[in-house]
Formats: C-alpha cells, structure tokens, sequence
C-alpha cells in the first residue's frame, strides 16, 4: 500500500484566499507530480518534480507554484485563489525506476473557491 | 506527443454482466508503459495495472483482463460478471521513457453497475 497523503481533504475558501496544498511521501520517491483534475473528469499534469531543489511546469498551465525542499514533500500554493481554480488536486510519486514503477496516488484534495 | 483516448465517457450495465472499457494510444516511442487506474467515488485513483510496450501478454487476474495489441495501439480491460463496487471512474494512462516520464491521462470511463 502506497504511503502518500494530502491535505486538506476538503477546502472550500473565499476569492483571494492564499492556501497551500500539502503532499507527503514516506517512501522516499525522488519523483512527485501535481495533476489537476477537472469537472469533466481529465487529469492533467500541472507540475512534476525529478527531486529535491527540482521542479518543472507541466502540461497545463497553472498559476499555482510548487516547492521541493525536501524528498519527501511537495506542497502546492496559490497565492490568491480564483473560483476557475476550483478542482480536485492529486498528488502523486514514483520510485528511482522509472520504467518500473507505477505512480502512487494521494487521496486527492478537493478545493472549491467562492 | 502522446495521446491516450478512451472513447467511451460512460457505460452502464447490470450486475453479473461482463463490461469491456476500451483504451487507444498514440506514441512515437517504442518503449512505453500502460496503465489502468480506478478512481472510486472517493476521489482516490488505485492502480491496476501496468504493461510495458514490449509484453504482448494478457493478463488477468481474477474478474478482471486487459488485451494488449500494439498493431491497433490498444489496452483494453474487461470486467467479468461486474459488481456494484465496480462503479467507478477508469482511467488508462501511458508514460514514455523520454521526457518528463509523466502519465498522460484518457479522459475516463464512468462505469455504473445497476443492481
């Protein structure tokens, strides 16, 4: 069982709000990733991160930052929410393998901005 | 660039029936890796399964099977006699050795299994 968490669970906050998304891995995975995932369903990849001080834009642009200061976490920060960044948030990490490791999911975060 | 499509947004069935979800890809690469992922009304997404470009195989394990042809580009993953907890959003996912080595997503397969 794979042993990433994200928190909160749940968000709802007000327009202009700063939050930050928090992810943690105790499996020691050099690789995390951010993917948005929208109401129709899609997951996208918003930021990747190959390992400590590294981090990457994805596929879709994201006003949100990322950081990696340690192995095991990666938070996520927007610094003035929007209600066009209401999503759910899922993080996820992989192992030193690339070709042999799957991604493991956290439980997502769902955020809703007013 | 690659692309993951499932074509089917949702399906519907009623328990005991057996229920195929399809998965095409595209890819330049000869090396690549398919994945299937279950993401249940809680939001997680559980891993499945994954395939590596050079194994052909099928597999299975229990109700479940994927189909494997690389000449359709194909990966697709057949429930037998489904269940109710098998209501869920499936995604089939692909992840190259170049580049980012991220998964690119399908847009998901809502699958209802009526009692």
């Amino acid at each position: 069982e794979a042993d990433i968490y994200q928190t909160p669970r749940y968000l709802v906050i007000g327009t202009g709000k700063k939050i930050t998304l928090e992810c943690s891995q105790t499996m020691g995975h050099d690789k995390m990733y951010w993917y948005q995932q929208d109401p129709g369903m899609e997951l996208h990849l918003i930021h990747y991160s190959y390992g400590v001080n590294s981090t990457e834009k994805g596929d879709l642009s994201s006003e949100s930052t990322v950081s990696r200061i340690r192995t095991e976490h990666f938070p996520l920060t927007l610094e003035s929410a929007r209600p066009s960044h209401t999503s759910q948030y899922l993080c996820a990490s992989s192992g030193a393998e690339w070709a042999f490791n799957e991604q493991f999911f956290g439980p997502g975060t769902r955020l809703t901005v007013l | 660039a690659q692309k993951v499509t499932q074509a089917q947004t949702e399906i519907s069935v009623v328990e005991k029936e057996d229920v195929t979800l399809d998965c095409v890809y595209e890819t330049r690469d000869t090396t690549y890796y398919l994945f299937w992922y279950k993401q249940p009304p809680s939001g997680e997404l559980v891993f499945l399964i994954r395939r590596n470009s050079f194994d052909e195989q099928n597999e299975i394990s229990g109700r479940y099977s994927w189909n494997f042809q690389k000449s359709t580009s194909s990966f697709n993953f057949t429930i037998t006699a489904s269940q109710v907890v098998d209501s869920a959003v499936y995604f089939c996912a692909l992840r190259t050795d170049t580049g980012r080595r991220a998964l690119t997503f399908g847009s998901g397969t809502r699958l209802q299994v009526q009692p």
